[in-house]
């Protein structure tokens, strides 16, 4: 499975932008870029996907850079309810990398 | 009610014990999946399901079995299980199991302690 590497943690304070790293260098040209984020107690939630283009949704935006090789979650005012760990997910289709493989992801500490 | 919803919340059982945990699903999705979260581990994916029909089994013991009844039910069956088990199990659905872009929506979780 294609693999990605991200920050074990990251601090940000409230009200201020975050941008989340991740690292990506052997994504395929069919390997979709998502993002999840997990809450403490609770199971994973979706935030944000993109394939080529950066995206923005309600939650945060997603910076794909031209070469595909990384991205950026960007959550643009930090709350503490952001305080949780975030997953990037690559994902394909089909063949054996259609699965969501999570790794370790970034735990997030917002400062009030 | 929406979304994915799993039972029990919490579970204790004995090694000797037979218990299941369920997963409900009221999205209209058609593949189903469970997940295994250990402390300080990541996610393991354990079984997915398309359409009732079992299309991966990441190398689980045999003493982890999961059954589909319908697409909107997932059910994980658990007997003679070991202390290293306790761990919270992840139910989650999306539409397809096979494109790259489908989201996955996951339930709260079912944690479970075995003595």
């Amino acid at each position: 499975d294609a693999k990605t590497t991200q920050p074990n943690s990251m601090e940000s304070n409230e009200e201020e932008p975050v941008h989340l790293p991740c690292n990506h260098s052997t994504i395929s040209g069919t390997d979709y870029i998502h993002w999840y984020r997990q809450l403490p107690s609770q199971g994973p939630e979706y935030v944000i996907h993109g394939l080529t283009s950066n995206v923005n949704n309600r939650m945060a935006s997603l910076a794909i850079a031209e070469d595909r090789k990384s991205s950026t979650l960007i959550l643009h005012r930090a709350t503490l309810r952001d305080a949780a760990v975030y997953y990037c997910i690559l994902r394909g289709s089909g063949g054996s990398n259609y699965k969501l493989t999570f790794g370790k992801g970034t735990l997030l500490t917002v400062n009030p | 009610e929406t979304g994915v919803t799993q039972t029990p919340r919490h579970l204790v059982m004995g090694m000797t014990n037979k218990k299941s945990l369920k997963c409900e699903q009221h999205l209209g999705h058609n593949a189903m999946y469970w997940y295994k979260q250990s402390a300080k581990k990541p996610l393991e994916l354990m079984f997915v399901y398309s359409l009732e029909e079992r299309v991966e089994n990441n190398s689980v013991p045999s003493r982890f079995s999961p059954e589909c009844p319908n697409s909107s039910h997932l059910f994980l069956h658990l007997h003679t299980l070991q202390p290293e088990d306790s761990a919270l199990y992840l139910c989650a659905s999306s539409q397809d199991w096979i494109s790259g872009a489908n989201v996955l929506t996951f339930g709260a979780g079912s944690r479970l302690t075995v003595l």
